[in-house]
């Protein structure tokens, strides 16, 4: 089984309407984050948590809210959903690790389409 | 500014052959960390090499290598005996401080197509 995984894989939605994208961890990581990726922008992230009671905003947080509801599950919601949020959306995790080497595991992404 | 970038939108190799794709960044923080993700056409991220600051030897992989030149701030990736397999988008990040102020930059990212 995937040690992270996405809900939905896809979805088409539109203007207006309020999306919810969740993430589940199997790894036992304490930090999540979710990313959205553009053509030619790489990622930017929206919204990172280092605990259950850590939330904060990351690069492009606007219209953007989440939920940390434990420790291995991490929502992002779109209250009112736009055309220009239209992307693939990541959420991934990381373990704490004074020597630095931490590197992020990836869900599968989330395809989100706003008509 | 830029913290992370990839001058190469596109590079194209034969396969078997080796082939480079270039990272600079930017930072004042003398502790910081390096990263190179894959992206296949499947769309999953895939960490390939990581590279810290106070690292002295470049970083080694299997096929892949960090050329790590600190003073000129570059990162670069280099392939060796590139396969099709290695057609993908590739990313470099950084993670700027101390661990527990983590965080991850990525650059806009390079896209390898390895000819047969």
């Amino acid at each position: 089984d995937a040690d992270v995984t996405q809900t939905p894989r896809n979805r088409i939605t539109k203007t207006g309407k309020r999306i919810m994208l969740e993430c589940s961890q199997t790894k036992g990581h304490d930090r999540m984050y979710w990313y959205r990726q553009d053509p030619g922008l790489g990622l930017r992230l929206i919204y990172y948590s280092f605990d259950v009671k850590d939330i904060n905003k990351g690069e492009i947080s606007d219209g953007y809210s989440v939920s940390r509801q434990a420790q291995a599950k991490f929502s992002l919601s779109l209250e009112s959903a736009i055309p220009n949020q239209t992307a693939l959306y990541f959420c991934a995790t990381s373990d704490f690790g004074l020597a630095g080497y931490n590197e992020q595991f990836f869900g599968p992404g989330t395809r989100l389409t706003v008509l | 500014a830029q913290k992370i970038t990839q001058t190469q939108p596109g590079m194209f190799v034969q396969e078997k052959e080796a082939v480079t794709l270039d990272c600079t960044y930017d930072t004042s923080d003398p502790s910081y960390g390096l990263f190179w993700y894959k992206q296949p056409s499947s769309g999953e991220m895939i960490f390939l090499i990581y590279q810290g600051s106070y690292d002295q030897q470049n970083a080694t992989e299997g096929r892949y290598s960090l050329n790590f030149q600190k003073a000129r701030k570059s990162a670069n990736l280099v392939i060796s005996a590139s396969q099709l397999g290695d057609s993908a988008m590739y990313f470099c990040a950084m993670r700027e401080g101390a661990d527990y102020g983590q965080n991850f930059v990525f650059g806009p990212g390079t896209r390898l197509s390895v000819l047969p």
